[in-house]
């Protein structure tokens, strides 16, 4: 997996916009970038994947810019219930996974 | 949606003992993994199987085994739990190796070795 690196924490309020920005300057041609969510005392959970430009789904956004050496994931209208450590992965996630301490993001009332 | 049903949420077993942790998929994967997460040390695979009788090492499969009968049912044996093998353990799933599919993730087991 490519080294990634994303800030080690985050707070925000109900009703914010939370964006957490992760570098991964080696990615290769072929790889996938794809971020998880953890709650305490749970399995990560995955949340979005993208290869090039902007990925939407129920959850949240990824966009990535056309050299790929970042990404970032949207969080639109957090929540209190969106407080959680966020993972970002680089490469093939498909057998072995390399979390590191990933963003924990805090959502005030 | 993938559903991936670990046994037990929490366990508490005494050194020494034989421990078996169970997880179940039901989403025809091929893939099934067994994790230890730990504070500071993030996820380390233990073991994984790609198909069923079939299992390879992780980066730290000492003092474990696993067994996989059937193709949903994926086991991790604690041979002789030491209080070290205190840990959370996740159970995960995933269709393939390739970069774009994701592993699905149990909601854990918190397993305490007195």
């Amino acid at each position: 997996l490519a080294k990634t690196t994303q800030p080690i924490s985050m707070d925000s309020y109900e009703g914010q916009e939370v964006n957490i920005t992760c570098s991964h300057n080696n990615i290769a041609t072929n790889d996938y970038i794809t971020w998880y969510q953890q709650f305490p005392s749970q399995g990560p959970r995955f949340i979005i994947q993208g290869y090039k430009t902007k990925v939407t789904n129920e959850v949240a956004s990824l966009f990535i810019p056309a050299d790929r050496k970042s990404s970032t994931l949207s969080l639109p209208r957090v929540s209190l219930s969106d407080t959680a450590v966020y993972y970002c992965l680089v490469g093939d996630v498909g057998y072995k996974l390399s979390f590191g301490a990933g963003t924990t993001v805090t959502v005030r009332a | 949606d993938v559903k991936v049903t670990q046994s037990s949420r929490y366990l508490v077993k005494r050194t020494g003992e034989k421990v078996f942790l169970e997880c179940v998929q039901d989403m025809d994967h091929e893939n099934m993994f067994w994790y230890r997460q730990d504070p500071g040390l993030g996820l380390r695979l233990i073991y994984f199987s790609y198909d069923v009788k079939m299992k390879e090492k992780g980066d730290i499969p000492e003092g474990y085994s696993v067994s996989r009968e059937k193709k949903e049912r994926f086991s991790l044996i604690l041979e002789s739990a030491s209080t070290n093998q205190t840990s959370m353990y996740l159970c995960a799933t995933g269709q393939g190796p390739n970069s774009n599919q994701p592993q699905h993730f149990g909601d854990g087991t918190r397993l305490s070795i007195l």
